[in-house]
Formats: C-alpha cells, sequence, structure tokens
C-alpha cells in the first residue's frame, strides 16, 4: 500500500513569508508526527498528533510553527513570518499506535526540504 | 526529557567486515528503541527495533543489544555490502514507542568496496 506522502517535496521561499507542510500519513494510522532535520542533525521532534488532537506540542520551536490534523488523517504544518533558520527538512511519520505491541513503529515520508532565502 | 547520544558520527567498513553503531539513553523510562537507515534524499527508514524486556534481537545481517542497566544499545551489522553505506539513527521512546522518539545525532556508514 501507499506511504507517508509529504508535498511539496521542496520548498524555497523568502523570509518573513508563511509556508505550508502537508503530510498524508498511511491509511488508518491514527498517530502522526512531526519532525525536523537540520543539516548533518538528528531529527528533531515537533508534535504529535492522536487522531485530531495533539497531546504533545512542546517540540514546536516558536508560537509561529502551528499544525492541524483534520479528520483523523491530513496534517497541515505552517510556518508563518518565515526565518532563516527554519531551513531544514520537515519529516513526517505515522503509525497505528494502538497501544498494542509491534504498533508502534513510526513509517517517515521522504520530507519537504524547506529553503528560506 | 531524555537525551540520545551516538557514537561514532561517520564509520568506514571494509566490505565483508562488520560494523557496530553505540547510543545511550538518560531516561530510564525509554522502553522501546528503534534503528533507522536513511540514504540520501530519503526518509528515515526503520530497520530493526528492540523493546526493553529483550536484550538482543536479530534479523539476517543485523543485530541490535540492549543494556538496561549501563542505558546503552548497539546496532550490528555483519558481512556488511555496499548498500549498506547510509546514515543510521538510533532512537528512543517511553510507553513501548507510543510517543515521540528522541533521536541519536546519527551515523554515516561508508562501506568500502
Amino acid at each position: 500500500g501507499a506511504g507517508v506522502s509529504q508535498s511539496p517535496s521542496n520548498k524555497v521561499t523568502e523570509k518573513g513569508k508563511d509556508v505550508e507542510l502537508r503530510c498524508d500519513p498511511i491509511s488508518g494510522h491514527t498517530a502522526l508526527y512531526w519532525y525536523r532535520q537540520s543539516l548533518g542533525q538528528g531529527l528533531e521532534f515537533l508534535i504529535y498528533f492522536q487522531g485530531n488532537s495533539a497531546p504533545d506540542k512542546s517540540g514546536l520551536p516558536s508560537d509561529r510553527f502551528s499544525a492541524e490534523r483534520t479528520g483523523g488523517s491530513v496534517s497541515t504544518l505552517t510556518i508563518q513570518r518565515t526565518q532563516q533558520e527554519d531551513s531544514a527538512v520537515y519529516l513526517c511519520a505515522s503509525s497505528k499506535n494502538r497501544g498494542l505491541a509491534g504498533q508502534e513503529t513510526q513509517y517517515f515520508g521522504p520530507g519537504t526540504r524547506l529553503l528560506v532565502l | 526529557g531524555e537525551n540520545v547520544e551516538q557514537h561514532p558520527s561517520t564509520l568506514s567498513v571494509q566490505e565483508g567486515d562488520s560494523a557496530v553503531i553505540k547510543c545511550t539513553y538518560s531516561d530510564s523510562a525509554s522502553n522501546y528503541f528503534p534503528w533507522y537507515k536513511q540514504e540520501l534524499g530519503k526518509g528515515p527508514q526503520l530497520i530493526i527495533d528492540i523493546r526493553s524486556n529483550v536484550g538482543e534481537k536479530k534479523d539476517q545481517r543485523i543485530a541490535v543489544t540492549l543494556n538496561k542497566t549501563a542505558k546503552h544499545f548497539s546496532l550490528h551489522i555483519t558481512e556488511t555490502q555496499p548498500e549498506d553505506s547510509a546514515v543510521y539513527f538510533c532512537a528512543a521512546s517511553p510507553n513501548f514507542g507510543n510517543e515521540k522518539l528522541t533521536f541519536g545525532t546519527g551515523t554515516r556508514l561508508t562501506i568500502i568496496p
């Protein structure tokens, strides 16, 4: 079946503009995660959704970052007034996450490469 | 919060030899430890994982060991092949993975033909 998809694959924007990044999780996966990967760095957690609610937003770096999920499926990560330090690869992952062993595996999408000029 | 350290940051291994990557974690509540492989331009792909009720797990040429007392876990790749060249990330999570993953900083593995 189809894996996690993300769009756009690449985004170049000017400093100060807003951007929206989209994630389509694997069908039937209830949990959805956003991570950020800066050049040569590991993955930094941003936010986690269980269904449409976000029990953990602790990783969002500032109030310029927000995310929503509708219908328990697609999620959008929005960055307002982008700054150059926002340049990174934004990765989305999903998992079945029904509290059962073996359903916690997070499957990652290919990422959106964001460059803020 | 959890802190995961990963070593080495780069590793070059002759084809056919073994590669070992080590990680340590700080939070004793962590009980799920996946390993991901990331190829250039792609998202991370899970290659093996281990839960805290197990000390070792093997899948063909790949094995992971876990020492809960010392809070460290390792990835072992035997009989390395050129296609094993990639960046490998370890991660840790509480609640058996039903929460966020905290990642190590990655190991760039190069297999020398």
